[in-house]
C-alpha cells in the first residue's frame, strides 16, 4: 500500500531555512488523481496546514505561512519537498507530509489527506 | 488561530456514545466537504471520515460522521480504551483559500 516517509534535519537554526523531502511508495506521485500535502504541529498543539503540489508543479500555500514556503515535487525520485525559509521557535514542530485527495463534487471542495506519513520533529534552535 | 471550533475534551465510559462538534462558517464547513482524522498518542493523524459521512476501508462503523449548516458532528459509539485519542476536524475555506483543521478534541475513556 502507498507509503510516505519524511527525511530531512531535525534542527534548524533560527533565520536558516528549514528543508524537508517526502518520498513516497507503493505508488506513483505522478498519479493525476492526487494533489501531495505538508501539514505541521508544534508540540501539544493541532495541526496547520502548510501547502499542497501537483505532479505538475503546480501549488497553493497557506496564507500565513505563504512567503516563507516552497514546496517543489521530483516525480524521478517520487519524492516532493518542503523548504520554510528565516525560521524561528514558533517553526519548531512535528512536520507530516500526506497523499491530498480531491474529490470532484457537484457544489463545495472536497479534499482531504490519506494516508500520512509518520512525521518528523524539527526543532529550531540555536 | 483555527477558523474551527471543536470542544477540547469529552469523555464517557466504555460502550458509550460521544459527540465531538466542529463548529464554523459559510466559507468552510457551509459549502465545503468536511473530514476527521483520529490521532493517537505519539502517531500520525488517521482518516476516519470523508466527504462529511463517509468511512474509508477498514474504519468501523462505530464512526460516523454527519453536517448541519455551519457544523459537523463526529459519532463515536460503543466506546472502547483504543479509542483515546484527539480527534480533528478538517475542511476547505473557500475566502482563505486553505484547509484549514479544527482545534482539536481529546476523547477520554473514563
Amino acid at each position: 500500500q502507498l507509503q510516505l516517509q519524511e527525511s530531512g534535519p531535525g534542527l534548524v537554526k533560527p533565520s536558516e531555512t528549514l528543508s524537508l523531502t517526502c518520498t513516497v511508495s507503493g505508488g506513483s506521485i505522478s498519479s493525476s488523481s492526487y494533489y501531495w500535502g505538508w501539514i505541521r504541529q508544534p508540540p501539544g498543539k493541532g495541526l496547520e496546514w502548510i501547502g499542497s503540489i501537483y505532479y505538475s508543479g503546480s501549488t497553493y500555500y497557506n496564507p500565513s505561512l505563504k512567503s516563507r514556503v516552497t514546496i517543489s515535487v521530483d516525480t524521478s525520485k517520487n519524492q516532493f519537498s518542503l523548504k520554510l525559509s528565516s525560521v524561528t521557535a514558533a517553526d519548531t514542530a512535528v512536520y507530516y507530509c500526506a497523499r491530498q485527495v480531491q474529490g470532484v463534487r457537484g457544489s463545495g471542495t472536497s479534499r482531504w489527506f490519506d494516508p500520512w506519513g509518520q512525521g518528523t520533529l524539527v526543532t529550531v534552535s540555536s | 488561530q483555527s477558523v474551527l471550533t471543536q470542544p477540547p475534551s469529552v469523555s464517557a465510559a466504555p460502550g458509550q456514545k460521544v459527540t465531538i462538534s466542529c463548529s464554523g462558517s459559510s466559507s468552510n464547513i457551509g459549502n465545503n466537504y468536511v473530514s476527521w482524522y483520529q490521532q493517537l498518542p505519539g502517531t500520525a493523524p488517521k482518516l476516519l471520515i470523508y466527504d462529511n459521512n463517509k468511512r474509508p476501508s477498514g474504519i468501523p462503523d462505530r464512526f460516523s460522521g454527519s453536517k448541519s449548516g455551519t457544523s459537523a458532528t463526529l459519532g463515536i459509539t460503543g466506546l472502547q480504551t483504543g479509542d483515546e485519542a484527539d480527534y480533528y476536524c478538517g475542511t476547505w475555506d473557500s475566502s482563505l483559500r486553505g484547509y484549514v483543521f479544527g482545534t482539536g478534541t481529546k476523547v477520554t475513556v473514563l
